[in-house]
């Protein structure tokens, strides 16, 4: 069965610290991946998406992540956080061929702090 | 461009009681889902659709239902609701598989 783990559950950072958050998924087939940012009392928005290609991929914000296949990773970064950047970041794996469907991870709440 | 949206927004339900959740899209997107999130727990996915008149069933599907009768809208119904449904409910819609969702702004509903 595919799964998705955060690795961490709550990350505290300084502003204007680099900033990693931790992704990890399995799967037997290929995958899609992606990565959405909730912020208090919203839905989810799209931050990023690695689709094929490039194993380096840039959202929006700021952010980027780099898929790792042999570590079967998804890590998110950014190089300097803002207040604004506070939010519930969350890791989502889709199967190709599996209706669409995204499993999600347990999401990592990033806090920073001034 | 209102997207996806979510009616109601938020809900008070005693046990037993049935309600429908809806969720509208202006997209023209064939794929529709439900989800709902616990803390702790990320997003689960209940129930989807891939297309106008098809349903399937998510990881958590029980206690709830499903109808997709036009391309446009996908109901979540509770028949009996439950103390453990209490929970924010979350529906997004996609072109097609593999390009990621759009969103609702959830409802957050309550079963005492």
């Amino acid at each position: 069965a595919q799964s998705v783990t955060q690795l961490d559950s709550q990350v505290p950072v300084f502003e204007e610290a680099p900033v990693e958050l931790r992704c990890n998924y399995s799967s037997s087939v290929s995958v899609y991946l992606f990565w959405y940012v909730q912020y208090p009392n919203q839905g989810l928005q799209l931050l990023l998406k690695y689709l094929s290609g490039s194993t380096l991929v840039k959202g929006i914000n700021g952010f980027e992540a780099e898929f790792n296949k042999s570590q079967t990773s998804f890590h998110l970064r950014k190089p300097s956080v803002h207040i604004s950047d506070t939010a519930e970041y969350f890791c989502a794996v889709s199967m190709k061929n599996q209706g669409g469907k995204l499993i999600f991870g347990q999401g990592t709440e990033l806090s920073v702090k001034p | 461009n209102a997207g996806v949206t979510q009616t109601p927004k938020f809900r008070v339900l005693k046990t037993g009681q049935s309600m429908t959740l809806l969720c509208a899209q202006d997209m023209n997107h064939e794929y529709m889902y439900w989800y709902r999130q616990d803390p702790g727990m990320g997003l689960r996915l209940i129930h989807y659709s891939v297309g106008e008149g098809t349903t399937a069933k998510g990881e958590v599907p029980d206690g709830y239902n499903v109808s997709r009768l036009k391309k446009q809208n996908f109901l979540l119904g509770l028949e009996s609701a439950a103390p453990s449904q209490t929970s924010v409910y979350f529906c997004a819609s996609s072109y097609a598989g593999g390009y990621g969702y759009t969103f609702g702004s959830g409802t957050r509903l309550t079963v005492v």
